[in-house]
């Protein structure tokens, strides 16, 4: 009863490098999402996804790309990291009565 | 930009204090959702509310949602050192049922 797992836990990178977060839940819901947590900020969306091959846009969107070819995955790329996106972030899932289900996030360092 | 305002951003109690978070919208929510993060830990879901001037207990916590659905408040009573964490508040807006906006969120510190 995995629920919904995300990978890595810890990922410190460097300027400039592309890195992917992975996000995997078990439930088949339809809805996932991506946020970042930062002190002062609370929670944020960066991309949500309706379904496999339906992704919008969020809140803070810019220099982040994502995909979701299986309903399972929702994999977040930040293409060419830079400090400010320094940050944790958090994977979501939703069922038909939406309430999220959140991961148990990803520090990210870059450095 | 951001428009679920929740107060106070901190608050720090003696264990067995009541404590109070208030969340505010600019706008009508369809519902609002409660949400507690323990530190270092990821949001866990409370509760949703959906009625105007619905009025909801968990135990120690009560949730209320304003009958303009614009506000709402959690209150826990007789506070233990196991409710520290951040309380945060979310809210559909825009009539939008898939981007969920968070309040900032009160970080609740407890004394014992």
């Amino acid at each position: 009863d995995a629920g919904i797992t995300q990978s890595p836990r810890y990922k410190i990178t460097e300027t400039g490098r592309q890195v992917t977060l992975m996000c995997h839940q078990t439930w088949s819901h339809s809805y996932m999402f991506w946020y970042r947590q930062d002190l002062g900020h609370g929670l944020r969306l960066i991309y949500y996804s309706a379904a496999a091959d339906i992704t919008d846009k969020g809140e803070v969107p810019d220099g982040y790309v994502v995909s979701r070819s299986k309903t399972e995955n929702f994999p977040l790329t930040l293409e060419s990291a830079t400090r400010s996106q320094t940050s944790v972030y958090f994977c979501a899932s939703r069922d038909l009565s939406y309430e999220q289900y959140f991961g148990p996030g990803t520090r990210l360092t870059v450095t | 930009g951001q428009q679920v305002m929740q107060i106070p951003q901190y608050q720090h109690v003696q264990e067995g204090e009541d404590f109070t978070t208030y969340c505010n919208s600019s706008t009508t929510l369809s519902n609002i959702q409660w949400y507690k993060q323990r530190p270092g830990g990821h949001p866990v879901f409370l509760i949703q509310l959906v009625k105007s001037g619905e009025v909801k207990k968990q135990k120690r916590l009560t949730f209320q949602f304003g009958e303009a659905k614009k506000n709402s408040s959690l209150h826990i009573t007789a506070t233990q050192t196991t409710d520290v964490g951040t309380y945060f508040c979310a809210g559909y807006i825009g009539g939008s049922n898939y981007k969920l906006t968070f309040g900032k969120g009160t970080l609740l510190t407890v004394n014992p």
